[in-house]
C-alpha cells in the first residue's frame, strides 16, 4: 500500500491565487521530504528539500518566496504555490525516504506520493 | 553535464519478450546508489530496483534485473517476459552519498510500449 499520501491529486485555480499541497508519510517518520516538479513528457526536477523543524533547501533557480515549504511535523510537509500563474501549471510530486528500520527495501528508496496536477487558468 | 543519461526516448517490445532500457551515469562520489522507477500514465512513481555502488552482484527483483557495469558507468534495466502492464515511463535515478537528505537525480526517461 501507499506509504506517502499527497493531497489534492488535482487542482484548478485562477491566476493570482495560492494553492497548498500536502504530503504525508504514513506509518513512518520523515525528517526529510523532497518536492519535485514534472512538466509534460519531461523528467522530475527537484525543487527543494524539506527539513522538519528548519528551513527548506531550495535548488538553484527555484523561487523560495513563490514555492513556500513548511515541514512542521515528522509526517507532514506542505508546498504552497503563491500567486500562481499559468506557467506554474505542472505536476508536483513529493517523496520521502523511510528511515532504516521502517523499510525492508534495499537502498532506502524514495517513496513518492501520487502527485498533484496543478492547472492555473 | 548530465548526471543521468537515458538515450532511448521510446522503446517497443512484444509481449513475453525481454527488453533492456539503457542508463549511464556520471559521478565522482565513490558511494552512490542507482534506482529505477516506473511511472504509469496515472503519474505515480513506483520503485522497481536498486543497485549500490559497492554491490558485487547485479540486483534482481522478480522480472526486473539491473545490468550494472561499474567501469562503464552503466546501469541498464532488463525486464524479462514483458507484460502489457509494463507499458509506462521508466526513469533511472542516482543518489550520491549517504544520509536521509541525499538527493535523487533523475534521467529523462524512456517510454516503453509493450505490444501484442
Amino acid at each position: 500500500g501507499a506509504v506517502v499520501s499527497q493531497h489534492p491529486s488535482w487542482v484548478i485555480c485562477k491566476s493570482g491565487t495560492s494553492v497548498k499541497i500536502e504530503c504525508r508519510s504514513l506509518d513512518f517518520q520523515a525528517t526529510t521530504m523532497f518536492w519535485y516538479r514534472q512538466f509534460p513528457k519531461q523528467s522530475l526536477m527537484l525543487m527543494a528539500t524539506s527539513n522538519e523543524g528548519s528551513k527548506a533547501t531550495y535548488e538553484q533557480g527555484v523561487e523560495k518566496d513563490k514555492f513556500l515549504i513548511n515541514h512542521a511535523s515528522l509526517t507532514l510537509s506542505t508546498l504552497t504555490v503563491t500567486s500562481a500563474h499559468p506557467e506554474d501549471s505542472s505536476f508536483y510530486i513529493c517523496s520521502a525516504r523511510m528511515i532504516p528500520g521502517g523499510s525492508a527495501s534495499r537502498g532506502s528508496p524514495l517513496h513518492f506520493g501520487n502527485g498533484t496536477r496543478l492547472t492555473v487558468t | 553535464a548530465q548526471k543521468i543519461t537515458q538515450t532511448q526516448p521510446g522503446m517497443f517490445v512484444q509481449e513475453k519478450e525481454a527488453v533492456t532500457l539503457d542508463c549511464t551515469y556520471d559521478t565522482s562520489d565513490p558511494s552512490y546508489g542507482l534506482f529505477w522507477y516506473k511511472q504509469p500514465s496515472s503519474g505515480e512513481m513506483i520503485f522497481l530496483i536498486y543497485q549500490g555502488s559497492y554491490d558485487q552482484q547485479n540486483a534482481t527483483e522478480g522480472r526486473y534485473s539491473l545490468n550494472f557495469q561499474k567501469a562503464r558507468k552503466s546501469a541498464n534495466l532488463v525486464i524479462s517476459a514483458s507484460q502489457l502492464g509494463d507499458s509506462a515511463m521508466y526513469f533511472c535515478a542516482m543518489r550520491e552519498g549517504t544520509g536521509t537528505a541525499s538527493k535523487l537525480t533523475f534521467g529523462t526517461g524512456t517510454r516503453l510500449q509493450v505490444t501484442l
